[in-house]
């Protein structure tokens, strides 16, 4: 496609409620990120992917949250068991390579209540 | 530990004028690369500039600017003939060579213009 879309947009869920978030990269982009970003805070690292690997998933914030992009395009962020501190906007970016600037989607907000 | 600072929570400029946002990093590494995003309430992430850091030149896509001071760890954006469609969040970033293609960001300035 044109852009990184990211989907649901918008998602609430109770609190212990499993949610997985989508995100489709632009074609052809080998990289794929995910981040989080809390309201008013700069976005922070989760992880990381090229192609279908995940290189580096030090910034996943506990078990409850594991990613995976199985055929190196679609990647799903699933966080299990869902608390309050989760909320936040989680925003996909894929990039054609390492110092390439990103390309991000609109994210999707996930509140917790 | 590699950080950024943006000192500036909140600015606001007239319509058709200039303004300047700050920023300040650090990282012991040589080798990096420097970025503006701005993040409308549409909350897409746009790039706005990057620097390399090995580039003594800096970088300029049309109104916005940098002035790039490698020694103190300085990355500033200038964004000349300021217009309402600038008003947003605006985040410095970098990126290491050994970060693994991670972006370190700050935490932002809202920017808005005025008309």
């Amino acid at each position: 496609g044109a852009g990184v879309s990211q989907s649901p947009r918008y998602k609430v869920a109770k609190r212990g409620q499993d949610v997985a978030l989508r995100c489709d990269p632009i074609s052809g982009h080998v990289s794929l990120f995910w981040y989080q970003q809390a309201l008013g805070q700069g976005p922070e690292f989760l992880t990381y992917f090229q192609n279908e690997a995940q290189l580096d998933k030090s910034g996943l914030p506990s078990d409850r949250f594991f990613a995976e992009r199985p055929e190196g395009s679609v990647s799903t962020l699933k966080i299990q068991r869902t608390q309050q501190e989760d909320s936040a906007v989680y925003l996909c970016a894929s990039s054609l390579g390492a110092g390439d600037g990103y390309t991000f989607g609109s994210g999707t907000r996930l509140t917790v209540v | 530990a590699q950080t950024v600072t943006q000192s500036q929570p909140e600015m606001s400029v007239q319509e058709a004028e200039t303004v300047t946002l700050s920023c300040t990093y650090d990282t012991s590494e040589n080798n990096y690369y420097l970025f503006w995003y701005k993040q409308p309430p549409s909350r897409q992430m746009i790039l706005v500039i990057r620097q390399e850091a090995y580039k003594q030149q800096n970088a300029t896509e049309n109104r916005f600017s940098v002035n790039f001071q490698k020694a103190a760890k300085s990355f500033s954006l200038k964004i000349s003939d300021s217009q309402l469609g600038d008003t947003a969040m605006y985040f410095c970033a970098f990126m290491t060579e050994t970060s693994g293609s991670r972006l370190t960001f700050g935490e932002g300035t809202q920017l808005t213009v005025n008309p």
